[in-house]
């Protein structure tokens, strides 16, 4: 089991420039989930799929941010444009089954700094 | 929304005592209770869950207890060592919700 799998491990770029936040979940889970982490806010939850499909994405903070899931083995997080208050680290998680009896398992994160 | 407060948000031992984290949740549908560590630069991992039709579970020196006519659960550590020295969330209601995480520190 290789675990959730994300790409790439850090980021630096540019304010203005469209980043892409790449996911791979572990073969046979069902959800998938993409969270934010800083310090002010802590772990975010921006949005979660089941079964390819978005379900709840009340925490996506605006429309430059958007997420798809063509297909049960990845998953993109794209900011567009970036801004420097994106800066954070992103996780996507991944579980087997209903996510309120179901451990989530976490990936490696992606340490995005925009400047 | 769902909510969960945790405390206390940062916690320092002797290496050896016992450390307590606790949870306080809003929804009383929730069953499922996970408590995850997150070590310095690294992903938050499950380290022990409870599901609502049991009082309390163990695994070596963790525990989690359950109180669901309260609604809150805690994180239990005895024997502390230098590495478990880290960031702990709890989850609850249904997962969506982190708690806002706690630093332990245990002092060798």
């Amino acid at each position: 089991d290789a675990g959730v799998i994300q790409s790439p491990r850090h980021e630096v770029t540019e304010m203005g420039q469209e980043v892409t936040l790449r996911c791979k979940p572990i073969s046979g889970h069902d959800y998938l989930f993409w969270y934010r982490q800083t310090m002010m806010r802590g772990l975010e939850l921006l949005i979660y799929f089941n079964n390819n499909v978005p379900i709840d994405d009340s925490g996506m903070p605006e429309d430059r941010f958007s997420a798809k899931m063509p297909n049960a083995s990845f998953s993109t997080l794209k900011i567009q444009p970036s801004e420097p208050r994106d800066s954070a680290v992103y996780f996507c998680a991944s579980s087997p089954g209903q996510v309120s009896n179901q451990p989530q398992h976490f990936g490696d994160g992606t340490r995005l700094s925009i400047l | 929304g769902e909510n969960v407060e945790q405390h206390p948000s940062t916690l320092s031992v002797q290496e050896g005592d016992s450390a307590v984290i606790k949870c306080t949740y809003s929804d009383s549908a929730s069953n499922y209770f996970p408590w995850y560590k997150q070590e310095l630069g690294k992903r938050p991992q499950l380290i022990i869950d409870i599901r609502s039709n049991v009082g309390e579970k163990k695994d070596q020196r963790i525990a989690v207890t359950l109180n669901k006519t309260a609604k809150h659960f805690s994180l239990h550590i005895t024997e502390t060592q230098p590495e478990d020295s880290a960031v702990y969330f709890c989850a609850a209601p249904r997962q969506l919700t982190f708690g806002s995480g706690t630093q332990l520190t245990v002092l060798p």
